[in-house]
């Protein structure tokens, strides 16, 4: 089944402690994405990635850092986080630059104390 | 830049109503655009899109979606809404001025069924 997983699904954490969540897709696609959800402002994208190695910032990277070393994997980093940073973020992925579907994760909802 | 408005974040209609959620957009180039369900804790599932060619697009479980170019919008629409129809729905534009591959969401809009 074609899919994009995210773990964990729900997370509690402490100010400071440094955290990730893993992403993974199935379907070869080229481009990927993590995107946070809050009430009132829809989702805004944190970082991109268009291939292995090539990440760039989305609107509301600070605080944030991603990986992609592998094309099925885009881990994202929270290396200090804090109570802003609680929300509910998605990964996303697209087949190529001229493909626009995106398919979504379940979500992971973090929670920063 | 792109922007999307969706216009009133609760809807609440009566089981077996119209069903109609509007979305506007602001594009400089002809926009692809998208609207997505969310049930409760569950990921963004697309339920149609537009990108060239029919205006009316029909989607998953029975909702459609008219793009018209002369008012910037993109509503949602379904003829008879069922409870299963209760979630969270997001219009969309793909952001295709930039490399970023990004999709720019409304703000969403929370549709409640009455029995």
């Amino acid at each position: 089944e074609a899919q994009v997983t995210q773990n964990p699904r729900y997370l509690i954490t402490v100010t400071g402690k440094k955290l990730t969540v893993t992403c993974s897709q199935n379907m070869n696609h080229e481009y990927m994405s993590w995107y946070r959800q809050d009430p009132g402002l829809g989702l805004r994208q944190i970082y991109y990635s268009m291939n292995v190695e090539v990440t760039d910032k989305g609107d509301v990277p600070e605080g944030y850092k991603v990986s992609r070393k592998e094309k099925r994997n885009f881990p994202l980093i929270l290396e200090s986080p804090s109570p802003n940073q609680t929300s509910l973020y998605f990964c996303a992925s697209r087949g190529g630059q001229f493909t626009y579907e995106q398919y979504f994760g379940p979500g992971t909802r973090l929670t920063v104390t | 830049a792109q922007s999307v408005t969706q216009l009133g974040s609760h809807v609440s209609v009566s089981e077996g109503a119209l069903v109609l959620l509007r979305c506007n957009y602001s594009s400089s180039v002809p926009p692809y655009l998208f609207w997505y369900v969310q049930y409760p804790n569950q990921g963004l599932q697309l339920l149609l899109k537009y990108t060239t060619g029919a205006t009316l697009v029909k989607g998953i479980n029975g909702f459609e979606a008219e793009f018209k170019k002369s008012e910037t919008s993109f509503h949602l629409t379904k003829p008879s809404a069922h409870m299963s129809d209760a979630a969270e729905y997001f219009c969309a534009v793909s952001d295709l001025g930039s490399n970023t591959g990004k999709l720019i969401f409304g703000q969403g809009t929370t549709l409640q069924v009455k029995p």
